[in-house]
């Protein structure tokens, strides 16, 4: 059974550009969470996806934006890069019912330079 | 809104010893309560959860937790810690179904050989 797999794993990106992230949740997940981790912090919710839309949204700028596919599958967009948006980026599936519990992926390290 | 707070940043238990990591929740209606595991560089694993009934839930790796509601608490525990347990430590809330994870900021927990 796979678990939550995100690709990629590290990437290096200048100020300005433009990153896509992805993720493919647990088998028979449905729903999609993203999350971002700072150095030494916890992780802070982005946003979530659940049949094709975004239902939940975190504190998080426009530039950060996400999509999800028919096949569950998500990605997660991010515009004009700051050096603040160095992070661990953790995608985490679950089930929109029953168990509440998000499994999560390896996570993306992205380095803004 | 939800919150979360683990007071201690960084705990150093002997091998063999035993350990409490304490957390502490806000939220107004009953909670669902979790704690994850992250080693070096990886993403996150359940230990354990709760969601209602019995207030001592037993988890992976021998850890155990208690919900005390009057003192809006779910400390993590282990009667004997092994080196292999050292990591960083993260309780979460999560509110009611659909809605997305508070975590606290995590406790760094170092072995002693």
């Amino acid at each position: 059974d796979a678990g939550v797999t995100q690709s990629p794993t590290h990437l290096i990106k200048t100020r300005g550009q433009q990153v896509t992230l992805r993720c493919s949740p647990k088998s028979g997940h449905d729903t999609v969470s993203w999350y971002q981790q700072a150095l030494g912090q916890g992780p802070q919710f982005i946003f979530q996806y659940y049949e094709e839309e975004e239902r939940q949204r975190g504190n998080f700028p426009d530039r950060f934006s996400g999509h999800q596919f028919p096949n569950y599958s998500s990605e997660l967009n991010v515009n004009a890069l700051l050096l603040g948006d160095s992070a661990l980026y953790l995608c985490a599936s679950s089930l929109a019912t029953g168990a509440y519990e998000q499994y999560f992926g390896p996570g993306t390290r992205l380095t803004v330079t | 809104a939800q919150s979360v707070t683990q007071p201690d940043i960084h705990i150093t238990v002997s091998e063999g010893a035993s350990l409490e990591l304490r957390c502490n929740y806000s939220y107004g209606a009953t909670p669902y309560l979790f704690w994850y595991v992250q080693s070096p560089g990886q993403g996150l694993q359940l230990l354990l959860k709760y969601f209602s009934g019995d207030t001592l839930v037993q988890g992976i790796k021998g850890f155990e937790a208690e919900f005390k509601r009057s003192q809006s608490s779910f400390n993590l525990r282990k009667p004997s810690v092994h080196w292999s347990d050292a990591a960083e430590y993260f309780c979460a809330v999560g509110a009611n179904y659909g809605q997305n994870f508070v975590f606290g900021p995590g406790t760094r927990l170092s072995v002693l050989p």
